[in-house]
């Protein structure tokens, strides 16, 4: 079965310092990764994905998150954390079994950036 | 572009009451998904549509959950005889269906309808 961790409920950080948000998967197969971003009252907004090819991956808003097999990790990341960056991410992954994308997301971590 | 539309953005209805959430997906995407965000289970699946048929249904979480789409468009997701533990946001997203018929892997979420059931 499919399933996605995130360790930590919160993270803080201090505007300015890199973040890193944490996720580790486990799929049969080839793993589709995803990372979405809510923010309060809105619905998900797609961050970026691993499909395959480069570890490091590039997304919207500056973020990146690389991916590593041998940990089943797909951790998020952004060099210098915005106030704005504040919201619930969420961390998915799918095995994208007859063609489609079921996503499996983890509980979400909420990032709270300060001034 | 118009993004995926949700209607209602609020519900509030009594125990044992039947609602409809409405989900209008981006003009031109095959594929429309429902998830079910509740603070007790996190994101949830319930439906994948492709087109107006369904081959996935396993995440409805029971009969008195069900779910069409008419015309390749809207769908509409009912809950029959709604319970408490029915209370949550429910997400609606669509994707657009790549050449050989897959689905793309961004999927596009509304804004989510929050139903109360008291």
């Amino acid at each position: 079965a499919q399933s996605v961790a995130q360790p930590e409920d919160q993270v803080n950080v201090a505007e300015g310092n890199p973040l890193t948000v944490k996720c580790t998967y486990s799929v049969s197969g080839n793993p589709y990764l995803f990372w979405y971003v809510q923010y309060p009252n809105r619905g998900l907004q797609f961050l970026l994905k691993y499909i395959t090819g480069d570890n490091l991956v590039k997304g919207s808003y500056g973020f990146e998150a690389e991916f590593n097999k041998s940990q089943t990790s797909f951790h998020l990341k952004k060099p210098s954390a915005l106030v704005s960056d504040s919201a619930l991410y969420f961390c998915a992954v799918s095995s994208f079994s007859g063609g489609y994308n079921k996503l499996i997301f983890g509980a979400g971590t909420r990032l709270a950036v300060h001034p | 572009g118009a993004g995926v539309s949700q209607s209602p953005s609020n519900k509030v209805t009594e125990k044992g009451k039947d609602v409809e959430l409405r989900c209008d997906p981006i003009s031109g995407h095959t594929a429309l998904y429902w998830y079910r965000q509740s603070l007790g289970q996190g994101l949830e699946f319930l439906i994948y549509f492709q087109g107006n048929s369904a081959p996935d249904k396993s995440g409805l979480p029971s009969d008195r959950f069900s779910a069409e789409r008419t015309g390749g468009s809207v769908s509409t997701l009912t809950i029959q005889r709604t319970q408490q533990e029915d209370s949550a946001v429910y997400l609606c997203a669509s994707s657009f269906t790549r050449a050989g018929g897959q689905s793309s892997y961004e999927q596009y979420f509304g804004p989510g309808t929050r139903l109360t059931v008291t």
